[in-house]
């Protein structure tokens, strides 16, 4: 049974610092891995997403990397601002079944 | 209008009432996903749609929820005969195929909440 967990489940540092929130997973045989971001009472806004074939992915300020032997994905947010304050959610999808299983989230706050 | 929409965006009922949630995908995503978000238990997985056939239903969480999904596009979850412990914030997100390279756009969510 694929588990995901996220380490820190909390996280507050002042503007302008580089960040890395870690996600791990039991289950290597993963089809994709997307990270996500939820701001209070809204729904989720997909940030990356790298498939089992890949190691990484950039957008922006974040980039997200994907190590599927070790069963590790880690999202690096460099130069943090108030604005990137949000909870952050690792979901994995694994091969063989239809479901995305969630990590249960860091909740990221960014002193200005 | 351009992404997901769901309805109503908060529901209160009686324990033992019915209720019905809809999700409205954006135009042309042919996949179609539902997730649960409890407090204390993050987000769950309940359903996939690709076009109107769902492949694997175990992930519902008992026989009072059914999902449906008609003309490739609007899909309804519903609750019988509902019980305190549904109360949740039901998601739903559609993409533009079922694929690697397929990101899941989100809705706002349906809040109900069983008295």
């Amino acid at each position: 049974k694929q588990e995901v967990t996220q380490i820190p489940a909390a996280l507050s540092v002042p503007e302008g610092e580089n960040l890395v929130l870690n996600c791990s997973f039991t289950d290597s045989a993963i089809y994709n891995l997307q990270w996500f971001r939820q701001d209070p009472g809204k729904g989720l806004t997909s940030l990356l997403l790298i498939q089992s074939s890949q190691r990484e992915q950039t957008s922006g300020r974040l980039n997200a990397s994907l190590d599927k032997s070790s069963g590790r994905s880690t999202l690096y947010i460099a130069a943090s601002q108030p604005g990137d304050s949000a909870t952050y959610l690792c979901a994995v999808f694994t091969s063989g079944t239809y479901k995305y299983i969630f990590g249960t989230g860091t909740r990221l706050k960014v002193l200005a | 209008g351009a992404g997901v929409s769901q309805s109503p965006s908060n529901k209160v009922t009686e324990k033992g009432k019915d209720v019905e949630l809809r999700c409205d995908p954006i135009s042309g995503h042919t996949a179609l996903y539902w997730y649960r978000q409890s407090l204390g238990q993050g987000l769950e997985f309940l359903i996939y749609f690709q076009g109107n056939s769902a492949p694997d239903k175990s992930g519902l969480p008992s026989d009072r929820f059914s999902a449906e999904r008609t003309g490739g596009s609007v899909s309804t979850l519903t609750i019988q005969r509902t019980q305190q412990e549904d109360s949740a914030v039901y998601l739903c997100a559609s993409s533009l195929g079922f694929g690697r390279d397929q990101p899941q756009h989100f809705g706002d969510g349906t809040r109900l909440s069983i008295l």
